[in-house]
């Protein structure tokens, strides 16, 4: 079945640094979805791409979908500490369901 | 949030005992989702739902079974918990015209 791969799993960064996390799916995805959950939190959807190449800018947040559709990107600048938590993926193909990645785990060290 | 609850929010009970937890929505949407959530593992799907009485299973639906009655409640239930079930379960519904999906605050299960 399909699958989405996502790294790193964690990463620690000071604050002000650049984070960067980057889904791979083993088949080519009709739309990748981006979701954040804080720590004790649910997940709270982000943003939605759906056209090869496309780049959409959230603020500091930059996601970019590959030309394939079997990658993506999260690139978030000068973090801080609010943007704490874990970054997941999810696409799917066609009408099936969404498949989540394993999600990274941003710590900002202040 | 998207008017989504889950009851209860905390559980624990014992192996073999049936759990069930319940998701409520308010806005009508036709297609509601169970997660559990484990270290190391992200989301997996259990069962979703379609409709009223339409379900499917998911990636990791054996041990579970769901229910759907009405549109605004779906049920999920472990027949005899396992402490493998011990885990945070999350109810999530599809968005309108799009598949982005909200999710509800979660019920941490603990099976002893």
């Amino acid at each position: 079945g399909q699958q989405v791969m996502q790294i790193p799993q964690y990463q620690h960064v000071q604050e002000g640094e650049d984070f960067t996390t980057y889904c791979n799916s083993s088949t080519t995805l009709s739309n990748i979805q981006w979701y954040k959950q804080r720590p004790g939190g649910h997940p709270v959807f982000l943003i939605q791409l759906v056209k090869s190449g496309e780049v959409k800018k959230q603020k500091r947040l930059t996601f970019q979908f590959g030309e394939a559709k079997k990658n993506s990107s999260l690139h978030i600048t000068a973090t801080q500490t609010t943007d704490v938590g874990t970054y997941f993926c999810a696409g799917n193909s066609g009408n099936t369901p969404l498949v989540f990645g394993k999600g990274t785990r941003l710590s900002v060290i202040a | 949030d998207a008017g989504i609850t889950q009851s209860p929010r905390h559980k624990v009970t014992e192996t073999g005992t049936p759990v069930t937890l319940r998701c409520h929505q308010t806005e009508n949407h036709r297609y509601m989702y169970w997660y559990r959530q484990d270290p190391g593992h992200g989301l997996r799907l259990i069962h979703y739902s379609y409709g009223v009485k339409d379900t499917d299973k998911g990636e990791v639906s054996d041990g579970y079974s769901v229910s759907r009655s009405k549109t605004e409640d779906f049920l999920l239930t472990l027949e005899s918990a396992t402490s493998s079930q011990t885990s945070v379960y999350f109810c999530a519904i599809r968005g309108g015209h799009t598949y982005e999906q909200y999710f509800g605050p979660g019920t941490r299960l603990t099976v002893t």
